[in-house]
């Protein structure tokens, strides 16, 4: 049949504003998550991961919430520059053999920090 | 400490005609996995090596095989190109010693299928 490309969220923002990334999941199984940011012409750069044993992790100007409850899952971009415009991936993984080398993508979305 | 290498950067290749991509893992990665990246479908897994044995594999034809050598090295291959399997094809590594590890992913291979 005939592919439907995907079309992207998008998140425009200013310099220097602070940047809410969303992702749902939907695997209750999921144990482990990834924030990773594509910039064009490039492979995915790890950014930050989190647990399922845990709800927030920081790292430099970057924190990640999980909330299990609803399956979603955010990344958060304190001072927000020019350089963090990119696409932005959240990934899961879960438990289990089957799950060696198998982070589950989400569809992306495209931030554009205009200075 | 050099990241993940992935060659060659593009290919153009034909229908009906096969290809093999190469991925150097981060040194002391154990753990290759490859990727499948398209517009339409995104980022879509295709399996995973260690220790010269693929311990999963994702839902793709027998068409797209791979294999991992004793340096942790690893090829993926595509018979009888489709059109379809234009693409981006990502390679990643990681540790190996379980599940829920970081990934590192290379720049990968641009595949044009004419």
């Amino acid at each position: 049949g005939e592919s439907v490309g995907l079309h992207l969220p998008t998140l425009s923002v200013q310099e220097g504003d602070n940047s809410i990334i969303n992702c749902a999941y939907s695997n209750s199984a999921s144990d482990y998550f990834i924030w990773y940011k594509q910039e064009s012409g490039k492979g995915p750069q790890f950014i930050i991961d989190i647990r399922s044993n845990m709800d927030k992790r920081q790292g430099q100007r970057v924190t990640v919430l999980l909330n299990k409850t609803v399956k979603h899952l955010s990344l958060q971009i304190a001072a927000t520059q020019p350089g963090d415009s990119a696409v932005y991936f959240c990934a899961e993984m879960s438990l289990g053999g089957t799950s060696y080398g198998k982070l589950t993508f989400g569809q992306g979305t495209i931030l554009t920090v205009h200075p | 400490k050099a990241g993940v290498t992935q060659t060659p950067r593009y290919l153009i290749k034909t229908r009906g005609q096969q290809v093999t991509l190469s991925c150097s893992p981060i040194s002391g990665h154990r753990s290759v996995s490859w990727y499948q990246q398209t517009p339409g479908q995104g980022l879509q897994f295709l399996f995973e090596y260690f220790s010269e044995t693929q311990r999963n594999k994702g839902n793709f034809p027998g068409r797209f095989s791979g294999r991992q050598f004793s340096n942790s090295r690893s090829e993926m291959n595509v018979s009888t190109l489709e059109l379809g399997d234009s693409a981006l094809y990502l390679c990643a590594s990681s540790l190996g010693l379980g599940t829920n590890e970081k990934l590192f992913f290379g720049s990968g291979t641009q595949l044009s299928v004419l």
